[in-house]
């Protein structure tokens, strides 16, 4: 079975400031999906970043990119330029062969002003 | 626009009742799943239907049961409410996963 593990339950960062969020995953599959949520307080899911496994380059969009490293089962966020509105709960989340999402327990978000 | 969409967004009820929670999308996805977010726990699957008639397991699913009657809905019915269920419930759907799963706004559950 699979398993995604978030280590840093808060984090906190200034305004404009650069910060990394941690996620570690566990499988035996060589082919899948991992993705980055995020979830403000109005509870929407949103979809912050994808990375195929087969892809060595990493996913980027606009102001987030990812670290992914497949050997390590590694696979961070870093967001830059944090804004105010970038303050939320983010899940690491790994989807299988079978179209199924394992979740990490999340990490919550604090911009600084 | 297609769009997944749950209903109610906000329930109340007592242990020992049943409850049924809707989800229906318009995007004729193949795929719907019905998870459940805790403190703590992050998102956990309770059960998933990849097509009508097809319905499976999740990690958290007893209690819970499902049914696939058609390719828009997929409702999530707790047979007998227990306080332990009180939770909010996400429902969401995709064409594959090499697609985008979708998630849909949540229900909060309240069981007293």
């Amino acid at each position: 079975a699979q398993t995604v593990t978030q280590s840093q339950p808060e984090m906190s960062v200034q305004e404009a400031e650069t910060v990394t969020l941690s996620c570690t995953y566990d499988t035996s599959e060589s082919d899948y999906y991992l993705f980055w949520y995020k979830q403000p307080p109005s509870r929407q899911m949103i979809l912050v970043i994808r990375q195929e496994a087969y892809k060595q380059q990493n996913a980027t969009e606009n102001r987030f990119s990812v670290n992914f490293q497949k050997a390590a089962k590694s696979f961070s966020l870093k967001i830059s330029d944090s804004q105010l509105g970038d303050a939320a709960m983010y899940f690491c989340a790994y989807r299988n062969r079978d179209d199924k999402i394992i979740f990490g327990k999340g990490t919550r978000l604090h911009i600084l002003p | 626009d297609a769009e997944i969409t749950q209903s109610p967004r906000h329930k109340i009820t007592e242990t020992g009742r049943q409850v049924t929670l809707a989800c229906h999308q318009t995007w004729n996805h193949n795929n719907m799943f019905w998870y459940r977010q805790d403190l703590g726990h992050g998102l956990r699957l309770i059960h998933y239907s990849y097509g009508v008639q097809d319905t499976n397991k999740g990690e958290v699913s007893d209690g819970y049961s499902v049914s696939r009657s058609n390719t828009e809905d997929l409702p999530l019915t707790l047979e007998s409410a227990a306080s332990s269920q009180t939770s909010v419930y996400f429902c969401a759907s995709s064409e594959w996963r090499e697609r985008p799963q979708y998630f849909g706004p949540g229900t909060r559950l309240l069981v007293l």
